[in-house]
């Protein structure tokens, strides 16, 4: 049972455009939804993190869009480089649980 | 900077064998995590851990075990390797009760032959 569905599985954009990665979740009680970037030969780092309290959160170039009624939420890279070319992942969890994953989206920004 | 050190990068174990991975933290956190990644698959939980010698098993805890005698080391175990648990291993702590923003070490890539 998959609780957090991420797509699309790969991303070719051209340098300076707009970079869009999906996930969907199931279970209403998660209260906290981070992304993470992975680059070859490293582990995972947070990249941002958003509440659903809250519709949208931006740091720099990324943006996280939440629709809690619609239980989605998506990362927006504005002006896409091709140091952003990584493995993202989208998780959830809850007060007493440890993060869940999803699948990972490889981004490739071409220069 | 919190680190998060898998001891070994890479590791070659013939089936059978019992494996041992590594991870020590240096930042006093008290959760720490095994995961596994596979492509397509993303991460995978094996276990976790919110204390010394307390632990819980995760989404995929069958083959495995772990230890966890000291706050800053938290090791997996492989019973007894298969070609199956061939993957790359990721290690991660956090300071929260579970969740809220984990620190991963790099990973040991384990291949059973």
């Amino acid at each position: 049972q998959q609780q957090v569905k991420q797509s699309p599985q790969s991303l070719i954009v051209q340098k300076g455009g707009i970079s869009i990665i999906n996930c969907a979740y199931e279970n209403t009680a998660f209260d906290y939804f981070p992304w993470y970037q992975q680059f070859p030969g490293k582990g995972p780092a947070l990249l941002i993190a958003i509440r659903p309290d809250v519709s949208e959160k931006k740091e720099g170039r990324f943006t996280i869009s939440f629709n809690k009624s619609a239980k989605q939420f998506s990362l927006h890279i504005m002006d896409s480089q091709p140091g952003d070319s990584a493995t993202y992942f989208c998780a959830a969890t809850q007060a007493g649980t440890a993060l869940i994953f999803g699948k990972g989206t490889t981004l490739s920004v071409s220069s | 900077d919190v680190k998060v050190t898998q001891s070994s990068r890479y590791l070659v174990k013939r089936t059978g064998e019992k494996v041992f991975l590594e991870c020590v933290q240096d930042m006093d956190h008290e959760n720490m995590f095994w995961y596994r990644q596979d492509p397509g698959l993303g991460l995978r939980l094996i276990y976790f851990s919110y204390d010394v010698k307390m632990k819980e098993k995760g989404d995929i805890p069958e083959g495995y075990s772990v230890s966890r005698e000291k706050k800053e080391r938290f090791s997996l175990i492989l019973e007894s390797a298969s070609t199956n648990q061939t993957s790359m291993y990721l290690c991660a702590s956090s300071i929260d009760w579970l969740g809220y923003g984990y620190t991963f070490g790099s990973g040991t890539r384990l291949t059973v032959v």
